[in-house]
């Protein structure tokens, strides 16, 4: 099975820069995704991992370290629309290349 | 344009009742996917087919059905089994390469409420 942990919720500042963490525990990980999710809305894609390192998108990054079993999102210049939840999900190379999903966290921005 | 369409946007069932979820998509993808998602938390994988004619259960499929007749279409029917149906549903579908899920991108969403 897997265990993943995200934040539940965290409020930033317009402007500011904001992390969101993810740990996991997996025994057949390939590849971290993130996804954006408004209330009430869809997920939109964001970033995808599966090496270490940085992946820059804009004003997003996303961070992993497969030996720590841990990942960020790094959101930079937030606006108010940034305000929404953020899904981690794990692919499981040991569970047949499906996703599991962490509850996600809600960023709240605000002015 | 090419994407993930769901109907209806808002459902409501009474006790005793299967109903119907649509899901279609024109992306070519050959995997389709259904989950779960209750409020302030995650997904839950309910169904997913990776080809027509064929779907797995996945994490929560008691008192839920589905078939894959076509590539195009993932219908869902949540039947009068499934005792707490109130939920977010979501619809999503992704390439799949040599046994490797590509990115999964999601239709809007149907809301199922219990009268």
């Amino acid at each position: 099975g897997q265990n993943i942990d995200q934040p539940t919720e965290m409020t930033a500042t317009e402007g500011a820069i904001v992390q969101i963490n993810c740990t996991y525990q997996t025994s057949g990980f390939n590849g971290l995704f993130w996804y954006q999710q408004h209330a009430g809305e869809a997920p939109t894609f964001l970033s995808y991992n599966v090496l270490d390192g940085l992946e820059e998108k804009g004003r997003f990054s996303s961070f992993l370290s497969r030996s720590k079993g841990y990942s960020y999102l790094l959101l930079k210049e937030l606006q108010m629309k940034d305000s929404a939840s953020y899904l981690c999900a794990v692919r499981d190379g040991n569970a047949g290349n499906m996703l599991t999903f962490g509850g996600g966290t809600r960023l709240m921005v605000k002015p | 344009d090419g994407g993930i369409t769901q109907s209806p946007k808002y459902l409501f069932r009474k006790e005793g009742q299967n109903v119907t979820l649509s899901c279609e998509q024109n992306l070519n993808h050959d995997a389709m996917y259904w989950y779960r998602q209750d409020p302030g938390q995650g997904l839950r994988l309910i169904y997913y087919s990776q080809i027509v004619n064929d779907f797995q259960k996945g994490d929560i499929a008691e008192g839920y059905s589905v078939s894959r007749e076509k590539k195009e279409s993932f219908p869902l029917t949540v039947t009068s089994a499934q005792k707490n149906p109130t939920a977010f549903y979501l619809c999503a579908s992704s390439s799949w390469t040599s046994g490797v899920q590509e990115t999964q991108y999601f239709g809007p969403g149907t809301r199922l409420l219990v009268l």
